[in-house]
């Protein structure tokens, strides 16, 4: 059975960097027909895609205009696991995180981040 | 970025009764490879979305038969034949088309 594990703090204080993890389990990290994708959630601003990396040959990586100059997403295929960073956050990053599959058909149990001193 | 518009905003049903969700995009979602790039998920309270239907009308594993999804271009719509009790929640549409990936804002249903 394929599942996402999410695990990383939920309070991060204003300008620090938010850093949550996503352990993919029944499936790998490096698959040729797997994305592997960062959307955060909000009363505010609803479901917002982040970003997503997947492997085809090497690694591609691809972030959203909204966070791109403050957000690393990377792939440990040692661990099996997707990592997200997001700096300097504020309280508008207040949100749950998830990290879901290809198009969704998969999705982690979800993380809600708050920012806040 | 698409803008996906979902319409209504809540709907209130009757168990037993039609439902139908509309999503609008701004920008058709025919990818060049001839896949339609829509999708709708079902969120219950406190559950991450899970998705029901992907490219416009395929359900997806364990779906019940009565939701079904159509439409084509940038005009898309679920439809559940008769409404259960279990399926409350917010349903959203999304698109991958196109980068970013972009949602609908959601329809509340709710059972009367």
């Amino acid at each position: 059975q394929v599942q996402l594990q999410q695990s990383g703090p939920g309070l991060v204080k204003p300008s620090q960097t938010l850093s949550l993890t996503c352990a993919i389990s029944g499936d790998s990290v490096s698959s040729s027909s797997a994305v592997w994708n960062w959307i955060r959630q909000s009363p505010s601003r609803g479901l917002e895609w982040l970003g997503r990396t997947y492997y085809r040959s090497k690694w591609y990586i691809d972030y959203a205009a909204s966070v791109k100059s403050r957000i690393i997403i990377n792939a440990d295929t040692s661990k099996n696991q997707i990592s997200l960073q997001l700096n300097s956050v504020t309280p508008e990053d207040t949100a749950v995180y998830y990290c879901t599959r290809r198009f969704g058909d998969l999705w982690g149990q979800g993380t809600l981040v708050t920012v806040s001193s | 970025d698409i803008v996906m518009t979902q319409t209504p905003l809540s709907l209130s049903v009757i168990p037993g009764q039609p439902a139908s969700i509309s999503c609008k995009s701004s920008q058709s979602l025919l990818h060049s490879d001839g896949k339609t790039r829509l999708y709708w998920f079902l969120q219950k309270p406190g559950q991450p979305p899970q998705l029901l239907i992907y490219e416009v009308s395929n359900r997806f594993s364990g779906v019940p038969d009565r939701f079904s999804g159509s439409g084509s271009g940038t005009d898309f719509t679920l439809k559940i034949s008769r409404v259960e009790a279990e399926d409350v929640g917010v349903y959203y549409c999304m698109q991958t088309v196109q980068l970013p990936l972009t949602f609908g804002g959601g329809t509340k249903v709710e059972i009367k």
